[in-house]
């Protein structure tokens, strides 16, 4: 079964603008952890946020957020005033100890910025 | 900041050949993870490490692939005979292990092309 899933393959965003990018996550664990990592074109993967599943307050990060709906599992990733340097690729992952925390990542999402 | 070392960062070679990739993780970090990227199939879990010991390399093809780590700072990952299939990009991640709190740090990966 998918873990982590990632509906939107492909997104476009009008600079200085919000873009919210979608995640949900499969898991019976009561304590995991939700991470979003970018990859940009030059093929680093650079880890951008971290929610912890007992945390109430979202996790922000400069212009990056992350919208946590325990409930309905899901961790959406918000990127605000949306910049040239942003068009990415975007992976949502999710360690978990039943998985010995390895990280479960989802196809990503492109995210291309126009200006 | 400390990063996750891999060399090389591009390889080109023929069919049949021996390759070696190899990565420095950060140190303290007492995991090590490889991923090989692909369009087809995105992300794939290879082998992973704890403490220098082999945890996990079910993802990994047994019959041309090794993963070893002789000491705290070096990983490797051996192809050998190599074949055009394995073209992709190899990424090695460093991390704590057992926490889910935790995020993976990656490397710059290591682009190979088999010819």
């Amino acid at each position: 079964a998918q873990k982590i899933t990632q509906t939107q393959p492909g997104m476009f965003v009008q600079e200085k603008e919000a873009v919210t990018l979608d995640c949900t996550y499969d898991t019976s664990d009561q304590s995991y952890g939700l991470f979003w990592y970018k990859q940009p074109s030059s093929g680093e993967m650079i880890f951008l946020i971290y929610q912890g599943s007992y945390d109430e307050q979202n996790a922000t990060e400069g212009r990056y957020s992350l919208n946590f709906q325990k409930a309905r599992k899901s961790a959406n990733l918000v990127i605000s005033a949306s910049q040239l340097g942003d068009s990415a690729m975007y992976f949502c992952a999710m360690r978990e100890p039943l998985n010995d925390y390895k990280l479960s990542f989802g196809a990503g999402t492109t995210v291309t910025v126009r200006a | 900041d400390a990063r996750v070392t891999q060399t090389p960062r591009h390889k080109v070679t023929e069919m049949g050949q021996e390759v070696t990739m190899r990565c420095q993780p950060i140190l303290g970090h007492n995991t090590v993870f490889w991923y090989r990227q692909t369009m087809m199939q995105g992300l794939e879990l290879l082998a992973y490490f704890r403490n220098r010991a082999p945890l996990d390399d079910s993802g990994m093809p047994k019959d041309r692939f090794s993963a070893e780590m002789p000491d705290a700072t070096l990983a490797t990952l051996k192809i050998q005979p190599s074949e055009p299939r394995d073209s992709a990009v190899y990424f090695c991640a460093s991390g704590q292990g057992g926490y889910s709190n935790q995020p993976q740090h990656f490397g710059d990966g290591t682009r190979l092309s088999i010819l």
